[in-house]
């Protein structure tokens, strides 16, 4: 059975650069949408982007100029980059599968904390 | 941005009680409105897609309902597995966006 396995440093300095990694297991990170979804504490949901195993990008436009999602079809993972993070940023941050644009996520990762202090 | 809002944003029920959970959208969804089921320290699970179809695995406790920008979750029963947090997602407009979530507590 697929799943999704978020990865990456759990505190981030004020003005650096957060990366986390989704690495899928149990099947290919090929014909699908990726996207990264993040949760701040005691708040809701928050779409950060997407992309499409093929490379083609869609970002949240609040987020657009510090957002880079990749992807790495030789090691079925994925990546977000999120530049110039404050306090904001702190979140449990969610990598998701979907079939389309516009199709709900039916497959998430567990999530990951990560702080921003 | 389309603004959705969740009612109420809690429900407290007994078990074997139904639960009915709002989602209103600020502008027209059509039937591009998703629910999910979140509860503390898990991944948040797909219920509900295109409005009023179940995904695969859900039981048909769940029924959506709704379109343009009136939706409803539906739980006819409340089973103990069910108390959790419930978010509906619009996937109409970029960015997409979804509720501040209904939070289902045990009476």
């Amino acid at each position: 059975q697929v799943q999704l396995q978020e990865s990456g440093p759990g505190l981030v300095n004020p003005s650096e650069t957060l990366s986390l990694t989704c690495t899928v297991s149990g099947g290919s990170i090929s014909s699908y949408y990726w996207s990264w979804i993040r949760q701040p504490p005691g708040k809701g949901l928050e779409w950060i982007g997407y992309i499409f195993y093929s490379g083609g990008t869609n970002y949240n436009p609040s987020l657009k100029s510090r957002v880079t999602i990749s992807v790495d079809m030789s090691k079925n993972q994925f990546s977000l980059k999120l530049s110039f993070v404050t306090a904001a940023d702190t979140a449990v941050y969610y990598c998701a599968r979907h079939i389309s644009a516009v199709a709900a996520p039916g497959l998430w990762g567990q999530g990951t904390l990560v702080t921003v202090s | 941005e389309i603004v959705l809002t969740q009612s109420p944003a809690t429900l407290s029920l007994s078990p074997g009680e139904r639960a009915t959970l709002s989602c209103r959208a600020s502008q027209s969804v059509s039937s591009y409105l998703a629910w999910y089921q979140h509860k503390p320290g898990q991944a948040p699970r797909l219920l509900m897609y295109d409005a009023s179809n179940r995904a695969t695995g859900i039981p048909p406790r769940f029924s959506g309902s709704g379109s343009g920008t009136d939706f409803t979750l539906t739980i006819s029963s409340l089973e103990p597995e069910d108390f959790a947090v419930y978010y509906c997602q619009q996937l109409s407009n970029w960015p997409l966006t979804f509720g501040q979530g209904t939070k289902v507590e045990i009476k």
